[in-house]
């Protein structure tokens, strides 16, 4: 029954150490979003794909890369993770996203910790 | 640019009260709005979007929001909130073909027994 899951739920790395957090969706949509959570702040867009289209957000700083290799799935990369990366990371999809009349549905999220 | 301003940070209700979350937005054209909810350590829950036509709309859990244009806003209300609506309320608002959504900060709800 799931739709957007993401894997895995807790994520500890240490200081450095590149880390991938997966999203995977079984409502074909066309759309795949990457947001940051910080304790106690709004979710963060970071990029999102359309399709097989990147977009990446301005101030997302390099660090952070990702991957959609398939409609199903999209990986979220820190290169090399600082203290200040330490949040919930959401994925969230929409089925077109060009006519704006779009809901996004989001996955349970990946705190990530960083020692 | 579009902005998202929820005043309230946090809210507390008792059990049985109702409720009202405010949300104003900033944008030219009629924007399209959504509430979320989000308990703790989880992800984001849809409540209610609204795009067009009746603006008074009506979502799960029992919550509604009405948009005023005239005051820019998009309150959502209950009647008698339960113990399990303690949670995060985020107010989201996307303009046509961004395929962005700009939230606000958050309202945090609390109940009392």
């Amino acid at each position: 029954d799931a739709m957007v899951i993401q894997n895995p739920r807790y994520q500890v790395t240490q200081f450095g150490k590149p880390v991938t957090l997966s999203c995977s969706q079984t409502l074909n949509h066309n759309v795949m979003y990457w947001y940051q959570q910080k304790s106690s702040q709004a979710p963060k867009l970071l990029f999102h794909y359309y399709d097989k289209d990147f977009n990446n957000e301005a101030d997302t700083p390099d660090n952070f890369q990702s991957r959609r290799p398939n409609t199903s799935f999209c990986f979220l990369d820190i290169r090399s993770p600082g203290l200040g990366d330490a949040a919930m990371y959401l994925c969230a999809t929409s089925r077109d996203g060009a006519s704006g009349r779009d809901t996004q549905y989001f996955g349970p999220g990946t705190r990530l910790t960083v020692l | 640019a579009q902005s998202v301003t929820q005043p309230d940070i946090h809210i507390t209700v008792s059990e049985g009260a109702s409720l009202e979350l405010r949300c104003n937005y900033s944008y030219g054209a009629t924007p399209y709005l959504f509430w979320y909810v989000q308990s703790p350590g989880q992800g984001l829950q849809l409540l209610l979007k609204y795009f067009s036509g009746d603006t008074l709309v009506q979502g799960i859990k029992g919550f509604e929001a009405e948009f005023k244009r005239s005051q820019s806003s998009f309150n959502l209300r209950k009647p008698s909130v339960h113990w399990s609506d303690a949670a995060e309320y985020f107010c989201a608002v996307e303009r046509e073909g961004a395929q962005k959504l700009v939230f606000g900060q958050g309202t945090r709800l609390t109940i009392n027994p």
